[in-house]
């Protein structure tokens, strides 16, 4: 089993709103990523979680944060976003992502987050 | 640092046509390389992946080899379907697995 599973698979929230997208993945990998796609775009990385700890952030806006609660679940919280924001967010996850690491990232179907 | 550049698109083909989508890399070390693909409203499926230079990934009719000489890593299929219609992005994989991807190239084939 390859799946990556993400919730919810549509959200519209206000500039005002909290809200969190969920990734969960059973195939005991641990490393868990978070993706940014604008519209005919190329994902572009967020966050990358390696056994659970958070190893990579690539200057990412505060309004976003993290979170993996365990190795099989990620989380994105949401918080006073801006309508630039609106994309598809992808999560992926491999084996592992150390230094040499070059094992396939899974991704999931994404999260469509319209922010009004 | 770390790139990859693909053809612009879109490609459109009629269907049993050849393709070939052109994708260049540069990078320090050996990276690995990978086609993915996106069909409309999905996530980004792998679609072959090699490692090594002279390595050929191979899935579903597509193929690509990874030329260390000329730093490419080309897809080719010998017939496309109307099902191929998706984007195809390259990408290779930096230190810390993080993915350096392609523009992408969207394809468009017609019966």
């Amino acid at each position: 089993d390859t799946e990556v599973t993400q919730t919810p698979k549509h959200l519209v929230m206000g500039m005002t709103n909290k809200k969190s997208l969920k990734c969960e993945q059973h195939m005991g990998h641990r490393a868990m990523y978070w993706y940014k796609q604008k519209a005919k775009k190329p994902p572009e990385l967020m966050f990358v979680y390696s056994y659970e700890k958070l190893s990579i952030n690539e200057s990412v806006p505060s309004r976003f944060s993290p979170e993996c609660p365990n190795s099989s679940l990620l989380n994105l919280h949401l918080h006073a976003l801006q309508p630039e924001d609106s994309a598809l967010y992808l999560c992926a996850s491999s084996q592992d992502n150390s230094y040499l690491s070059t094992d396939t990232q899974y991704f999931g179907p994404g999260t469509r987050l319209t922010v009004l | 640092g770390n790139s990859v550049t693909q053809m612009e698109g879109p490609v459109t083909l009629s269907e049993e046509a050849f393709l070939t989508i052109n994708c260049t890399y540069t990078a320090t070390g050996y990276p690995s390389l990978f086609w993915y693909v996106q069909y409309p409203g999905e996530g980004l499926q792998l679609l072959l992946k090699a490692t090594k230079a002279d390595d050929k990934g191979s899935n579903k009719g597509f193929e690509a080899t990874y030329r260390k000489e000329t730093t490419s890593f080309h897809l080719e299929k010998g017939s496309v379907q109307v099902s191929d219609s998706a984007v195809y992005f390259c990408a290779l994989s930096g230190g810390y697995n993080k993915l350096i991807f392609g523009a992408g190239t969207r394809l468009a084939v017609h019966p």
